[in-house]
């Protein structure tokens, strides 16, 4: 079975500061991992997604994150957050072999003070 | 952005009514899925479907059924509505240009009363 956790519901920056969204996760084969934003009454917005290349990758907004394989990690970061950041981020992760289907944390708000 | 749309968008009932969401999408695109959101748990899966006629069960099923009688419609049944399922429900298709990530529809608001 898989299992996605976000350490903190809830995260508060300044603008321009570092956000930093943390996701670990468990699974028993190497799993395809990604970070959606959702924006107040919005459906959810990919922002970037690992599928077994690099380790590193490059989202929308000048998000990224770093697959962990020895922490089961999945961090997000971005250098210098924005108003426009504010929403809330889910993590999550699937296996093709398993229909695609994504298992969820239970998703990060973040607000972004000026 | 991806062609799906849900009917309703939003919709309020009444505790033991049947409701009916639909999902319609315009991609071709084989998988389909339905889940939930409630604060805190994220999104659920409820079912999925890998094609025409072929649907399985997520991980909170209890109290829903789907049919899929064409590829582009994906119909949510809540047989007898009750307060629990007040819920957004989002529908989602597999990727597209051979990705594997899912794209979702704007989501429906219920509220069961």
């Amino acid at each position: 079975a898989q299992s996605v956790t976000q350490l903190g519901s809830h995260v508060s920056v300044s603008e321009g500061a570092l956000v930093l969204l943390r996701c670990n996760y468990s699974s028993s084969v190497p799993p395809y991992l990604f970070w959606y934003v959702q924006y107040p009454n919005q459906g959810l917005q990919l922002l970037l997604k690992y599928t077994s290349a690099a380790t590193l990758v490059k989202g929308i907004n000048g998000f990224e994150a770093e697959f962990k394989k020895s922490e089961t990690s999945f961090h997000l970061t971005k250098p210098s957050a924005h108003m426009s950041d504010a929403a809330e981020y889910f993590c999550a992760v699937s296996r093709k072999a398993a229909g695609n289907k994504l298992t969820f944390g239970g998703g990060t708000r973040v607000l972004v003070k000026p | 952005d991806a062609g799906i749309t849900q009917s309703p968008r939003h919709k309020v009932t009444e505790t033991g009514t049947p409701v009916t969401l639909r999902c319609h999408q315009t991609e071709n695109h084989r998988y389909m899925y339905w889940y939930r959101q409630d604060p805190g748990h994220g999104l659920r899966l409820i079912h999925y479907s890998y094609g025409v006629k072929d649907t399985d069960k997520g991980e909170v099923s209890d109290g829903y059924s789907v049919s899929r009688s064409k590829t582009e419609d994906f119909l949510l049944t809540l047989e007898s509505a009750t307060s629990s399922q007040t819920s957004v429900y989002f529908c989602a298709i597999n990727g597209l240009a051979g990705g594997d990530e899912q794209f979702f529809g704007p989501g429906t608001r219920l509220t069961v009363l």
